[in-house]
């Protein structure tokens, strides 16, 4: 199974409201990340929280992690049409190897003018 | 893109012809990496290279094969190529010193 999986699925909110998205995985990890994807397009780097970090801010990004739990939270805030996307957490495992990352499947979030 | 591109952007391909994917940095990243995308399923790694001609295995190996001859081109091959390969193909990069991965526009492949 999916080592990072996100919830909800999909996710539509007004223009200003704030986004949360969650991701769970299951193995010791040495970062998380969070990408974003627009449709058709390749994935963009948003933010990584190292496991010995409880909560990072980038802009209008907010990312905790609660290594205890194996949980991490995404809050967009303030959101724009222009947030609408896919975001994916991506762990980096401690049992692997080259800086591989596993993905999990995807929140779709819609922003509404 | 951060300095990938991939081609073919489209292909559309026969059951059991094969099938070769390029890759293409112009960052000097050691790490590369090919990854599929399905409905479903998230992003799951193919194969990664570590330098050239150093490559492993990922998840989702079976039906494929990788060759980094050098360190701006990575080459994914479907061998004899499937309708279960029918997917979006992604190449990603990394420099080895940063954590996070460079993305290129991807592959849209369909086999028939």
């Amino acid at each position: 199974s999916q080592q990072g999986e996100e919830d909800p699925q999909a996710l539509s909110i007004q223009e200003g409201e704030n986004a949360t998205m969650n991701c769970s995985y299951k193995t010791s990890i040495n970062n998380l990340q969070w990408y974003r994807q627009n449709s058709g397009r390749g994935l963009v780097h948003l933010i990584l929280i190292r496991s010995n970090e409880r909560e990072k801010h980038s802009g209008r990004l907010r990312v905790t992690l609660d290594t205890s739990k194996k949980s991490s939270s995404l809050l967009i805030t303030a959101s724009r049409a222009a947030d609408t996307a896919s975001y994916f957490c991506a762990t980096d495992g401690r049992e692997t190897s080259g800086s591989r990352l596993t993905f999990g499947e995807g929140t779709q979030l819609t922003v509404n003018p | 893109d951060a300095g990938i591109t991939q081609s073919p952007r489209h292909k559309v391909t026969e059951t059991g012809t094969p099938v070769t994917l390029r890759c293409h940095q112009t960052e000097n990243h050691r790490y590369m990496y090919w990854y599929r995308q399905d409905p479903g399923h998230g992003l799951r790694l193919i194969h990664y290279s570590y330098g050239v001609k150093d490559t492993d295995k990922g998840e989702v190996s079976d039906g494929y094969s990788v060759s980094r001859s050098k360190t701006e081109d990575f080459l994914l091959t479907l061998e004899s190529a499937t309708s279960s390969q029918t997917s979006v193909y992604f190449c990603a990069i990394n420099s080895g010193r940063a954590l996070e991965q460079y993305f290129g526009p991807g592959t849209r492949l369909t086999v028939t």
